[in-house]
């Protein structure tokens, strides 16, 4: 079955870089595209930005352009997203999510179970 | 702004009809999926595309789309249905993803 399994609860200082990883299992790593979306406490789900499941391109979020960074470890079937300069806003549920193909294309179809960032002094 | 606007809350009694509504002024350029989140879980598509349902996802759950504006209807509704509700867009000018501001519905 699929399966995206993310990395742990992390907690930062302002300032600091964080990276969380997500490692999926259950079907063939490519060319499945994966996004990041977080969710502050009581607000919106956010979209940060997403990697291309063929050719490894990235686009993200004007909100993110220059902090946020998504790359992949094809053979270890991971992606990573590493925010930078974090500041308490950034405070939140860090989720990756598989983009579906075909008919799910534009939909994520899976997500993992969430990866909680804390930024405080 | 290429957000999504939803209503905040959604009240419905058992087995009626629940609709949640969302619009955006470029809405009718993209495709809408919904997803529903029970408290302290992950989101879960319930409709993709605007009007379809993946398989395992109850049949009282269905979608529609009408110019700016697409609509989840949950008809007899059941207490296991309370959660939040998000719906989701994909811009294809820009290639990027916007959400809507999550609607939660309470089953009375």
């Amino acid at each position: 079955q699929v399966q995206l399994v993310q990395s742990g609860a992390e907690m930062k200082k302002p300032g600091a870089s964080v990276r969380v990883s997500c490692k999926a299992s259950g079907y063939t790593f490519t060319p499945y595209s994966m996004h990041w979306v977080r969710q502050a406490p009581g607000q919106r789900l956010e979209w940060l930005g997403w990697i291309n499941g063929g050719n490894g391109n990235t686009k993200y979020s004007q909100k993110f352009q220059g902090r946020v960074t998504i790359t992949r470890d094809t053979p270890a079937s991971t992606v990573y997203m590493e925010l930078n300069s974090l500041r308490s806003e950034d405070t939140a549920v860090y989720y990756c999510a598989r983009e579906g193909l075909g008919g799910y294309s534009y939909t994520h179809d899976y997500w993992g179970q969430g990866t909680l960032v804390t930024v405080s002094s | 702004s290429s957000d999504l606007t939803q209503p905040p809350s959604v009240s419905v009694s058992p087995g009626q009809t629940a609709s949640i509504t969302c619009s955006g002024d470029k809405l009718g350029d993209k495709y809408a999926c919904w997803y529903q989140q029970r408290p302290g879980q992950s989101p879960v598509v319930v409709i993709f595309q605007d009007d379809n349902r993946p398989s395992g996802i109850p049949e009282r759950f269905s979608g529609s789309r009408s110019g700016n504006t697409a609509t989840l209807t949950i008809s007899g509704t059941q207490a296991m249905d309370e959660a939040d509700y998000h719906c989701q867009a994909w811009d294809t000018n820009s290639a990027s993803v916007v959400f809507g501001g999550g609607t939660k519905l309470t089953v009375l």
